[in-house]
């Protein structure tokens, strides 16, 4: 079946620091996700990627659909306390169910 | 309204016990879904409705049911579960057929006692 994989899985960072976190694929997908949960909370949709190599910016976030279509990396920069959680990388089709696939998800620690 | 509501946000169950978590969105969303997640794991998908229909069963127990009552609303009915089952459950819906990701319910947390 499908896989993701994440990388890191973990991070340990200073608050000011910037942060890059990334997916790869061994399936082409049509639109990637990036999303962002805290504790005790659903998974929030921070960017939606949809063309082979599009850039996009959601505030300090960038992220970049892969030119294969195969991965994508996330960006944060000057990171802060509210930056703490989880952040999933997904890979979604458009035919048929467009069913997402998830992956296993970066934890970021940021240190006082 | 750009939510996804579940009802309950915790629930404790005993294993002879039935309940139904229950989810609802009234964004106009004919594609649904049910995850389970467990800790420090990414969401599993369990159930996909389309048009009130049940179009994906990813080999769930049959002591979870899943229901479509209509557009806005989706239930899961859980029966006789075990401790293992005990996770935070997630419902999410979608624009079917349109690639813009899933919007996600804050869950329910499930203990099995």
């Amino acid at each position: 079946g499908q896989q993701l994989n994440q990388s890191p899985q973990s991070m340990f960072i200073q608050e000011g620091e910037d942060v890059s976190m990334n997916c790869t694929s061994s399936s082409i997908f049509n639109t990637w996700l990036w999303y962002k949960q805290d504790p005790g909370e659903g998974p929030v949709l921070l960017i939606a990627l949809y063309k082979a190599g599009e850039l996009t910016s959601n505030g300090r976030l960038t992220a970049q659909f892969g030119i294969t279509r195969k991965d994508s990396f996330l960006n944060i920069s000057a990171s802060i306390p509210s930056d703490v959680g989880i952040y999933f990388c997904a890979g979604q089709f458009l035919v048929g169910d467009d069913k997402i696939i998830f992956g296993k998800g970066t934890r970021l620690h940021i240190l006082p | 309204d750009t939510e996804v509501t579940q009802t309950p946000k915790h629930l404790v169950m005993g294993m002879t016990n039935k309940k139904s978590l229950k989810c609802e969105q009234h964004m106009g969303h004919r594609a649904m879904y049910w995850y389970k997640q467990k800790a420090k794991k990414p969401p599993e998908l369990m159930f996909v409705y389309s048009y009130e229909k049940l179009s994906i069963n990813e080999s769930v127990p049959s002591r979870f049911s899943p229901e479509c009552p209509n557009s806005s609303l989706l239930n899961l009915h859980l029966h006789a579960l075990q401790p293992e089952d005990s996770a935070l459950y997630l419902c999410a819906s979608s624009l079917q057929g349109a690639n813009y990701g899933y919007t996600f319910g804050s869950g329910t947390r499930l203990t099995v006692v």
